[in-house]
């Protein structure tokens, strides 16, 4: 069981470039999510998504696209990258409902020069 | 929109002590839950215990407890019998009932706490 994975755990890129960050769980959750973790700051919402097909935008959605491909796996991709894109990014995973625990990946490195 | 406040920014404990962290938070929501994480150096986000704003009696996980005070939306987590393992950045968060999770969590900026041998 490995719960909420994500590819790659580090990249670099130059502004302008395009990437997309992978995540799966394998916990058969409904609810999953895209976090951004700067500097002396919490994580904040991206996107999040209910169920296979939807999305919504979270608090900080501008330059990101997601794609929910099914129930397992949800990406976000950067079409575009710019240096305020610098962050660590982590998906989360969870049961629907707001009490649940959501399951964090290990979260991915992005640097963009 | 809600806040959450983390006015600690580091603390530093000996081990086996008991430290006390402080969270509070702005809602106009009534019903809402809770929650504090751990992410060690190894980035990995932990939860470590939740609190649901419509009960009364305060959550507890082995070592760790919450004071929970619903008029004075604060939120504040006690470890006890601190160990070294505990060193690690602490996030407070909140998530509100309304909307079953779509807002997802509206996290703290983080207490770094230091457990000293």
């Amino acid at each position: 069981n490995a719960g909420v994975t994500q590819t790659p755990k580090f990249q670099v890129l130059k502004t302008g470039q395009s990437m997309t960050l992978q995540c799966a769980q394998d916990m058969n959750h409904n609810s999953m999510y895209w976090y951004r973790q700067d500097p002396g700051m919490g994580l904040r919402l991206i996107y999040y998504s209910a169920s296979e097909g939807t999305t919504d935008k979270g608090e900080v959605p501008n330059g990101y696209n997601v794609s929910r491909l099914n129930k397992r796996e949800f990406s976000l991709r950067l079409e575009s990258a710019a240096p305020s894109q610098t962050s660590v990014y982590f998906c989360a995973s969870s049961l629907s409902g707001p009490y649940n625990e959501q399951f964090f990946g290990p979260g991915t490195r992005l640097t963009v020069l | 929109a809600q806040t959450v406040t983390q006015s600690q920014p580091e603390m530093s404990v000996q081990e086996a002590e008991t430290v006390t962290l402080s969270c509070t938070y702005d809602t106009s929501e009534n019903n809402y839950y809770l929650f504090w994480y751990k992410q060690p150096p190894s980035r990995q986000m932990i939860l470590v215990i939740r609190q649901e704003a419509y009960k009364q009696q305060n959550a507890t996980e082995n070592r760790f407890s919450v004071n929970f005070q619903k008029a004075a939306k604060s939120f504040s987590l006690k470890i006890s019998d601190s160990q070294l393992g505990d060193t690690a950045m602490y996030f407070c968060a909140f998530m509100k009932h309304e909307g079953g999770g779509a807002d997802g969590l509206t996290f703290g900026k983080g207490t770094h706490l230091i457990i000293q041998p």
